[in-house]
């Protein structure tokens, strides 16, 4: 059974950082894409970042320079670095399984909650 | 960016009833369009892909149509269940990804 579980989310002053993760099972994170999507709140998806089986990693123009997308083979554990943190990237990030490299997501996890205040 | 627009932002449907709803894109995306469901508290859940394709134990009720920038989604015979908001998201053209703003679907 695939299963992805998210963690490293909380409250967080603005320029701050943190390390999400997403702990993959019933599948091998390296041999698929994986993206960070996120969710203000009240508001819709936003894709934040993908990384290719090949090792590539995306990112949205509002993030970039400030995440890093990575995994972590030996954990099976995929990462999002988030550095510089503004009130405007609180929300719920989800991590999210490519279907077979298609460009659409067919396993998310629950979502963790990152809140970026004073 | 290809830009994604949803309509309506709120339908107001009766158990029973049909439910269609439009998502339309800034640009041709052939077929590279897939609809989620999320309920509140939940993730989002896959419903359809290439368009028309219903993803695995979603609802033979549950229909998807259209191609370049025209899509629809159908809900035949809406259960309780169906009560959510829907995205639409194309992966034609990327990055990024993008997703319309939601249609939230709710009980009349």
């Amino acid at each position: 059974e695939v299963r992805l579980v998210e963690s490293g989310g909380g409250l967080i002053q603005p320029g701050g950082s943190l390390r999400l993760s997403c702990a993959a099972s019933g599948f091998t994170v390296s041999s698929n894409y994986m993206t960070w999507v996120r969710q203000a709140p009240g508001k819709g998806l936003e894709w934040v970042s993908l990384i290719k089986s090949g090792g590539s990693t995306y990112y949205a123009d509002s993030v970039k320079g400030r995440f890093t997308i990575s995994r972590d083979n030996s954990k099976n554990t995929l990462y999002l670095q988030m550095n510089s943190l503004r009130a405007e990237d609180t929300a719920v990030y989800y991590c999210a399984k490519d279907y077979d490299s298609s460009g659409y997501f067919d396993y998310w996890g629950q979502g963790t909650l990152v809140t970026v205040s004073s | 960016e290809i830009v994604m627009t949803q309509s309506p932002a709120t339908l107001s449907v009766s158990p029973g009833e049909r439910a269609t709803l439009s998502c339309r894109t800034s640009q041709n995306v052939n077929s590279n369009l897939a609809w989620y469901q999320q309920k509140p508290g939940q993730a989002p859940r896959l419903v359809i892909y290439g368009a028309s394709t219903r993803a695995t134990g979603i609802p033979a009720r549950f229909s998807g149509f259209g191609s370049g920038t025209e899509f629809t989604l159908a809900i035949s015979s809406l259960q309780s269940e169906d009560f959510a908001v829907y995205y639409c998201q194309q992966y034609n053209n990327w990055p990024p990804y993008t997703f319309g703003q939601g249609t939230k679907l709710e009980i009349k």
